[in-house]
């Protein structure tokens, strides 16, 4: 059975960091593009960033570019997001998906999600 | 950057209606269209993709079409489990965009 299970979430102040995880398993990590997805509260879906299998590719949204480093360590079956100079409207949730073989891959499976709030 | 919107914003519907859902593209995406479901406090759920393909295990009720610009989900007997907001997501690029959401509500 898939299974992705975020953490890392947590109240930061603005201008903080905050480092967040993905423990992915029932599959061949390695094998997968994988992305974050984020939701405001009350808010739709945001694509936030993405990972080629091996690293070697990253791409973001504009609003975070600078800011949000997307990794992964495939040897631990984990993805990462590294969060710096957070700011207010990086308050979500933030959701692990699953993508494909290929960037042109819808996202599959999803984690239940972990809860970033910056606030003072 | 491709931008995606969805019509209605809303939608009210009884149980056994059918339900159709528009989703738009600001440039062509080919059939690189996925639609995703929603409930509260859930993570999203993959419903179709490539515009038409159903996800294994998705009810035949639900349905895709389109290419290029202009795509719909059609939900062909409302059941009281679909009640939910509804995403449609582009995929074309190494970047995605998702639509604002449809939520559909009961009538």
């Amino acid at each position: 059975e898939v299974q992705l299970v975020e953490s890392g979430g947590g109240l930061v102040q603005p201008g903080g960091s905050l480092r967040l995880s993905c423990a992915a398993s029932g599959f061949t990590f390695s094998s997968y593009w994988m992305s974050w997805v984020r939701q405001a509260p009350g808010k739709g879906l945001e694509w936030v960033a993405n990972i080629k299998q091996d690293g070697s590719e990253k791409y973001y949204v504009d609003s975070v570019k600078g800011r949000f480093t997307i990794s992964r360590d495939n040897a631990k079956n984990s993805l990462y997001l590294q969060m710096n100079s957070l700011r207010a409207e990086d308050t979500a949730v933030y959701y692990c998906a699953r993508g494909g073989w290929y960037s042109s891959s819808p996202l599959d499976y999803w984690g239940q999600g972990t809860l970033v709030t910056v606030s003072s | 950057d491709i931008q995606m919107t969805q019509s209605p914003s809303t939608l009210s519907a009884s149980v056994g209606d059918r339900v159709t859902i528009t989703c738009r593209a600001s440039q062509s995406i080919s059939s690189w269209l996925a639609w995703y479901q929603q409930k509260p406090g859930k993570a999203p759920k993959l419903l179709i993709y490539k515009a038409s393909s159903l996800e294994s295990g998705v009810p035949s009720r639900f349905s895709g079409s389109g290419s290029g610009t202009e795509f719909t989900l059609t939900i062909s007997s409302l059941q009281p489990d679909d009640f939910a907001t509804y995403y449609c997501q582009q995929y074309n690029s190494y970047s995605y965009t998702f639509g604002p959401g449809t939520k559909v509500d009961i009538k």
